[in-house]
């Protein structure tokens, strides 16, 4: 199974302030993930990112965020200016075959 | 939107105990994957099921992929401890970037 790791582990913010969370696959992989988990709710899709470039996005993922992978490894996910209700657990996941794996999340919490 | 919908919400069960959980859909998935989440940890990728009618076991587990391709059971057997969770459903749509719509999840309690 396909190691993910995230960093970090948690993060806890200031409403309005930028937080960049990060996602790093051990081995190399095409597509890339990132959804959302509030508190006690399922899993939610936010965008999928193939070959340096979003190829699906949902109807959470507005101007305030964005994805990147700057250094071929490292891919990251950036919300500009956090609400309280961007508060959830963020997971990355990369795609094998038709699997997908997840890493452990990043807790963010907006105050 | 495409949704699952995921039954039961919650289970209480005896150890040694079979349970049983379900996902249906109005819209088809190619592609059908159950996980289970431990608190504050990622989703843990259990069984993958491919093709309409395909039964696939992974140890206890047992899980198949309906035949009108909208929905999927998962059977767990013999329950111990250890598999108290939250169990999800996941429909990939290949179309979309291979996104995953996810059902709202069955909490597993396991008395010993």
């Amino acid at each position: 199974e396909p190691e993910v790791t995230q960093t970090p582990s948690h993060q806890v913010t200031q409403m309005g302030q930028e937080v960049i969370l990060r996602c790093v696959p051990i081995s190399n992989h095409l597509y890339f993930y990132w959804y959302r988990q509030i508190l006690g709710q399922k899993v939610e899709f936010l965008v999928s990112f193939y070959n340096n470039e979003i190829s699906e996005k949902s109807e959470i993922f507005d101007d305030q965020f964005s994805v990147e992978r700057p250094d071929g490894s490292n891919f990251t996910l950036k919300i500009r200016s956090t609400k309280l209700e961007d508060s959830a657990m963020y997971f990355c996941a990369i795609r094998d075959v038709n699997e997908q794996f997840f890493g452990p999340g990043t807790r963010l919490t907006v105050l | 939107g495409q949704q699952l919908n995921q039954s039961p919400q919650s289970m209480f069960i005896q150890e040694g105990e079979d349970v049983s959980m379900n996902c249906t859909s109005s819209s088809i998935f190619n592609t059908w994957l159950w996980y289970k989440q431990d608190p504050g940890e990622g989703p843990v990728l259990l069984i993958a099921l491919y093709k309409a009618g395909e039964l696939t076991s992974n140890g206890r587990l047992t899980a198949q992929f309906g035949i009108t391709r909208k929905d999927s059971f998962l059977n767990i057997s013999a329950s111990i401890p250890s598999d108290v969770g939250i169990y999800f459903c996941a429909g990939l749509v290949y179309n979309q970037g291979g996104k995953l719509i996810f059902g709202q999840g069955t909490e597993l309690s396991v008395k010993p």
